[in-house]
């Protein structure tokens, strides 16, 4: 069953906007992470942030983490075309494998 | 580094038919792991493995499904009397020791259809 759920399931935007998608999920977590992906093949990791930690960032990338809400969201500031790609979020607990969410859909417009 | 690879790409064969997935996972990852994706989809869980220990088999959809590691090296997806519904993109990622979740790199995935 899926643990993570993105919202929202697709978005769309202008180049240079600011695109944000969120994540809630079920149980405690260890982490939680976020994948990248492209026309359907592999995933690409981006970030993860810990249960302990609030926000992380990487480049243009801005991840939170509210384990009290069980929430979490990716925000990728100066959108470029390049972006536009699949989302996922995923959830690692103590002696499972990674549980994933069914993805934000981004489309970057020029 | 090489990265996770997977073969074959695509692979196209008529229900009925047994087919056999390959996933080379980057050296020194004891825990590996294969998703299904429909199209369109999210990843599905399938099963992981993590070391000498037994795998978690707990995301397979039905007996038609089973997978073996060698060590830690090469994984084989066997889905045996293919069904249309199994068309998919089938994913193998390996990580290091699974221990709360760790990062997982993927392979480009092989993309199956049954006609």
């Amino acid at each position: 069953s899926q643990q993570g759920e993105e919202d929202p399931q697709a978005l769309s935007i202008q180049e240079g906007e600011n695109a944000t998608m969120n994540c809630s999920y079920k149980t405690s977590i260890n982490n939680l992470q976020w994948y990248r992906q492209n026309s359907g093949r592999g995933l690409v990791h981006l970030i993860l942030i810990r249960s302990n930690e609030r926000e992380k960032h990487s480049g243009r990338l801005r991840v939170t983490l509210d384990t009290s809400k069980k929430s979490s969201s990716l925000l990728i500031t100066a959108s470029r075309a390049a972006d536009t790609a699949s989302y996922f979020c995923a959830t690692g607990q103590a002696g499972t494998a990674l549980i994933f969410g069914k993805g934000t859909t981004l489309s970057v417009s020029s | 580094g090489a990265g996770v690879s997977q073969s074959p790409s695509n692979k196209v064969t008529e229900k009925g038919k047994d087919v056999e997935l390959r996933c080379d996972p980057i050296s020194g990852h004891t825990a590996l792991y294969w998703y299904r994706q429909r199209l369109g989809q999210g990843l599905e869980f399938l099963i992981y493995f993590q070391g000498n220990s037994a795998p978690d088999k707990s995301g397979l959809p039905s007996d038609r499904f089973s997978a073996e590691r060698t060590g830690e090296s090469v994984s084989t997806l066997t889905i045996q009397r293919t069904q249309q519904e199994d068309s998919a993109v089938y994913l193998c990622a390996s990580s290091l020791p699974l221990a709360g979740g760790r990062e997982q790199y993927f392979g480009p995935g092989t993309r199956l259809t049954v006609t």
